[in-house]
């Protein structure tokens, strides 16, 4: 069965800090991979996604995450984190009936 | 704005009742989907649809829920005799095919009382 784990529930970083947001999923085939992220009172958006190719995939706001099969990890990174990116990051697998993660809620110290 | 609209935004309603909600998707996907979320967890896939088809369903959807897309374009999900444990966000989302980005609407909070 398919599944997703976000080992940390809160991360606070500091305003300029880099960011690596860990992800590990279960699945039976190569896995469709994707990050969303949540604002308060917001939908969720889109930051990047991977289907097949290129393991470094570039997303939108900054963002970046590296498919790793051996370790079965799809971890987010951002070089600089800027205040407006504190939200609930989910991370995702599979295509029709997509597995989320519980979250990683971000907190952005000045 | 084509983005996904779901309506209400908000429903508190006493236990026992039904409710409905209501998604409109980007005007061209064809895919529709229905997720639940509960406060700290990520969404929960519930059911999608594929025009009018109805392709899967969770095991989370029990009999008392039920989702239709009559035309192929919007989609309401009722929820019949409703229980505390019901309480949720209710997200739509929608994509044009397998394997493209689902784009989410605003949801709708579910408050049973």
């Amino acid at each position: 069965a398919q599944s997703v784990t976000q080992p940390d529930i809160h991360i606070t970083v500091s305003e300029g800090a880099s960011l690596e947001l860990r992800c590990n999923y279960s699945y039976g085939a190569t896995p469709y991979l994707f990050w969303y992220v949540q604002s308060p009172g917001q939908g969720l958006q889109l930051l990047l996604k991977y289907f097949s190719g290129d393991t470094l995939v570039q997303g939108i706001k900054g963002f970046e995450a590296e498919f790793k099969r051996s370790q079965s990890s799809f971890n987010l990174r951002k070089p600089s984190v800027h205040w407006s990116d504190a939200a609930e990051y989910f991370c995702a697998v599979g295509d029709n009936d997509m597995r989320f993660g519980a979250g990683t809620r971000l907190t952005v110290k000045p | 704005d084509t983005g996904v609209s779901q309506n209400p935004r908000h429903k508190i309603t006493k236990r026992g009742q039904n409710v409905t909600f209501r998604c409109d998707p980007i005007s061209e996907h064809n895919r529709l989907y229905w997720y639940r979320q509960t406060l700290g967890q990520g969404p929960e896939f519930l059911t999608y649809f594929q025009n009018e088809a109805q392709l899967e369903k969770s095991r989370l959807l029990s009999d008392r829920f039920s989702a239709e897309r009559p035309k192929g374009s919007f989609s309401t999900l009722e929820i019949q005799r409703t229980e505390q444990g019901d309480s949720a966000m209710y997200l739509c989302a929608s994509s044009l095919d397998n394997g493209s980005e689902q784009f989410f609407g605003p949801g709708t909070r579910l408050t049973v009382l």
